[in-house]
């Protein structure tokens, strides 16, 4: 089974600086991808970024980027200029990508990250 | 937006009695997943289907059933509801109809259950 990791239970970052999640996964999975969702208080959740295992370039959409790291098994999230609408809960999470279990997500917990204005 | 919704989105039952959650889509997408997202546990699958009268089971499934009779409609069933099925149940698609980006979820906006 896999498990992902988000050490992280809350962050706060001051508007327009970068703030930085961390993300890790155990698997012994090769063909796999990696989410980031984001949940703000209306609940409802958000596809922010997806990185498939096999690219080895880092996924990027406009403001978020991630580093991933496949041989450490960590997908951090990178937020730049961060703005007040980016408070919420983030969630990371994978999902095999062929067999038995396959396109099912697993979650971490989730970070809450607050900006301050 | 996918075009899901989820009835109801409040619902407050008592212990032991029936409760049927809804999930509705407009895309005909083939897959759909029931989550539910409790406190210090993320979200966590309770069944999904991949297709008409095709289900199957997943992590968190005790206490629950599912029925997919239609493409677009995905039916959560807490046949006696108790105290430790209150949380908040999301309703996901995958979109396999698009080549590009065929194993992305995208989600409900969510149905609050309180089992009193």
């Amino acid at each position: 089974a896999q498990t992902v990791t988000q050490s992280q239970p809350e962050m706060s970052v001051q508007e327009a600086e970068t703030v930085t999640l961390s993300c890790t996964y155990d698997t012994s999975e090769s063909n796999y991808y990696l989410f980031w969702y984001k949940q703000p208080p209306s609940r409802q959740m958000i596809l922010v970024i997806r990185q498939e295992a096999y690219k080895q370039q880092n996924a990027t959409e406009n403001r978020f980027s991630v580093n991933f790291q496949k041989a450490a098994k960590s997908f951090s999230l990178k937020i730049s200029d961060s703005q007040l609408g980016d408070t919420a809960m983030y969630f990371c999470a994978f999902m095999k990508g062929s067999g038995a279990g396959s396109y099912q997500l697993t979650f971490g917990k989730g970070t809450k990250l607050s900006v301050i204005p | 937006d996918a075009g899901i919704t989820q009835s109801p989105r409040h619902k407050v039952t008592e212990t032991g009695t029936p409760v049927t959650l809804r999930c509705h889509q407009t895309e005909n997408h083939r897959y759909m997943y029931w989550y539910r997202q409790d406190p210090g546990h993320g979200l966590r699958l309770i069944h999904y289907s991949y297709g008409v009268k095709d289900t199957d089971k997943g992590e968190v499934s005790d206490g629950y059933s599912v029925s997919r009779s239609k493409t677009e409609d995905f039916l959560l069933t807490l046949e006696s509801a108790t105290s430790s099925q209150t949380s908040v149940y999301f309703c996901a698609i995958r979109n396999a109809n698009t080549r590009l980006s065929s194993y992305e979820q995208y989600f409900g906006p969510g149905t609050r259950l309180t089992v009193t």
